[in-house]
C-alpha cells in the first residue's frame, strides 16, 4: 500500500511556543491530505482537510488560526499548531487519499506541551 | 457521509476466527467501506476494502450483503498480535473519513 510519514514522531514544548509537524506521501501525489487529533482512549478527530494550491477547510470547532495548515506541494502539508498550550496535547495523525477512495495514515506525531 | 456502528469490545483466543460487524443503514451509493486497525500510538493500518459481496486479501476477508447496510470483517485464526482496536469507515471520492468509536478486540492466550 501507499505510504505517508510524518516528522517528528514525539515532540515536547513549552507552552507559548509554536509547533510544526510534516506530513508527506512517500511514494504518491495527493491534491488533499487530512489531519485527525486523537486524545487518550478516544477515536481519531477530523480536525481539516488540507488543498494542495488553496486554504484548508476545517471542521466545526476547530480554529483555524491555532492550528495553521499549508499544503507546500503535492507530497507536503503542514500542520503549525500555534501558541501551543496543555490542551493542545494530543496524537496527531495525517492521511492522504490514494488510488481513488483509500485513506492511507501516516504513523502518528505526539506533541507534549508543558 | 454515512455513521455506523460497531461492538465497543470483543474478547478471543488464539487460533479462533474472529467476525466483527459494522452497522452502516445510511451508506450512499457511491460510498466504500473500508477496515482500519490501530495499535497505541500508532497511525490507523489499512485493512480491506470493498464495495459488495466478498473481498479477501491475505490478512482478511470483507463481507458486504447485497443491501449493503452493514459489513463484516472477518480475521481467520487470530493471533495475540492482532489485539488492537478495529475501525470500520464509510465513505466515497471525497476522502474525509468520520471515525467512530471502533471495536477493541482482545485476543488471550
Amino acid at each position: 500500500g501507499a505510504v505517508v510519514s510524518q516528522h517528528p514522531s514525539r515532540v515536547i514544548c513549552k507552552s507559548g511556543t509554536s509547533v510544526k509537524i510534516e506530513c508527506r506521501s512517500l511514494d504518491f501525489q495527493a491534491t488533499t491530505m487530512f489531519w485527525y487529533r486523537q486524545f487518550p482512549k478516544q477515536s481519531l478527530m477530523l480536525m481539516a482537510t488540507s488543498n494542495e494550491g488553496s486554504k484548508a477547510t476545517y471542521e466545526q470547532g476547530v480554529e483555524k488560526d491555532k492550528f495553521l495548515i499549508n499544503h507546500a506541494s503535492l507530497t507536503l502539508s503542514t500542520l503549525t499548531v500555534t501558541s501551543a498550550h496543555p490542551e493542545d496535547s494530543s496524537f496527531y495523525i495525517c492521511s492522504a487519499p490514494s488510488g481513488g477512495v483509500t485513506q492511507y495514515f501516516g504513523p502518528g506525531t505526539r506533541l507534549l506541551v508543558l | 457521509l454515512a455513521k455506523t456502528t460497531q461492538p465497543i469490545s470483543m474478547d478471543s483466543y488464539e487460533g479462533q476466527e474472529v467476525n466483527i460487524t459494522c452497522s452502516h443503514n445510511n451508506i450512499a451509493t457511491n460510498d466504500y467501506i473500508t477496515w482500519y486497525q490501530q495499535f497505541p500510538s500508532q497511525g490507523p493500518r489499512f485493512i480491506i476494502q470493498g464495495y459488495k459481496t466478498k473481498v479477501t486479501n491475505e490478512v482478511a476477508s470483507l463481507f458486504i450483503p447485497a443491501d449493503r447496510k452493514s459489513s463484516t470483517l472477518s480475521l481467520p485464526r487470530v493471533s495475540l498480535s492482532d489485539t488492537a482496536v478495529y475501525y470500520c469507515l464509510v465513505g466515497g471520492s471525497q476522502g474525509n473519513l468520520i471515525f467512530g468509536k471502533g471495536t477493541k478486540l482482545s485476543v488471550k492466550p
